[in-house]
């Protein structure tokens, strides 16, 4: 079965600086998607950022980014030029390929808290 | 265009009660999904159903849960006997395909059930 874990129960970072938040995997797949969300205290869940396995290149989506190392089973995100804005619990997921079905399989997140 | 709806928003329930939670998927999306988060938790699978077909209930507990989506109508989840344990948020999320590509999930906001 595959895991995700994410080792940073909680991260801080101060206005405007750059942090990097930490997600691993367990699969034995080749195929496989990648997404990182975003849920703050309002409790609903926003999709951050995707990226495709059989894709080299990382994901970025303006401030996010990805540094996804396949061989290591790493998929971490880089939130630059952070903002109040950003505080809240980001979770990475994983979903398999065509022959594991459609569920996603989530971290147990951290917790984000950006400093003024 | 109107994004995924879950009522109620939060639920309370005394230890025996029924519980009902409602999901109304993104328009033009045929596939739903379950997903239970305890508190301080990461989201974990619970059912992935297409109209009138259950595909994958593996996240289901075998006992006092189930889940519909008519052909008409939202899909419903529901838990008989509620028992404190089960007090969580409930996220359904929809999507327009399977899941063979990197289509994300869109969730709605939730339902917070308290059992008391």
């Amino acid at each position: 079965a595959q895991t995700v874990t994410q080792s940073q129960p909680e991260m801080s970072v101060q206005e405007a600086e750059t942090v990097t938040l930490s997600c691993t995997y367990d699969t034995s797949e080749s195929d496989y998607y990648l997404f990182w969300y975003k849920q703050p205290p309002s409790r609903q869940m926003i999709l951050v950022i995707r990226q495709e396995a059989y894709k080299q290149q990382n994901a970025t989506e303006n401030r996010f980014s990805v540094n996804f190392q396949k061989a290591a089973k790493s998929f971490s995100l880089k939130i630059s030029d952070s903002q109040l804005g950003d505080a809240a619990m980001y979770f990475c997921a994983y979903r398999g390929g065509e022959t594991s079905g459609s569920r996603l399989t989530f971290g147990e997140g951290t917790q984000l808290t950006v400093n003024p | 265009n109107a994004g995924v709806m879950q009522n109620p928003r939060h639920l309370v329930r005394r230890r025996g009660q029924e519980a009902r939670l409602r999901c109304s998927p993104m328009k033009g999306h045929s596939h739903v999904y379950w997903y239970r988060q305890l508190p301080e938790e990461g989201l974990k699978f619970m059912v992935y159903l297409q109209k009138e077909n259950i595909i994958d209930e593996s996240g289901m507990p075998k006992e006092r849960f189930s889940a519909e989506f008519p052909k008409e109508g939202p899909s419903i989840l529901r838990i008989q006997q509620v028992v404190r344990g089960d007090s969580a948020a409930y996220f359904c999320a929809s999507s327009p395909l399977r899941g063979r590509d990197n289509s994300p999930l869109h969730f709605g906001n939730g339902t917070r059930l308290t059992v008391t």
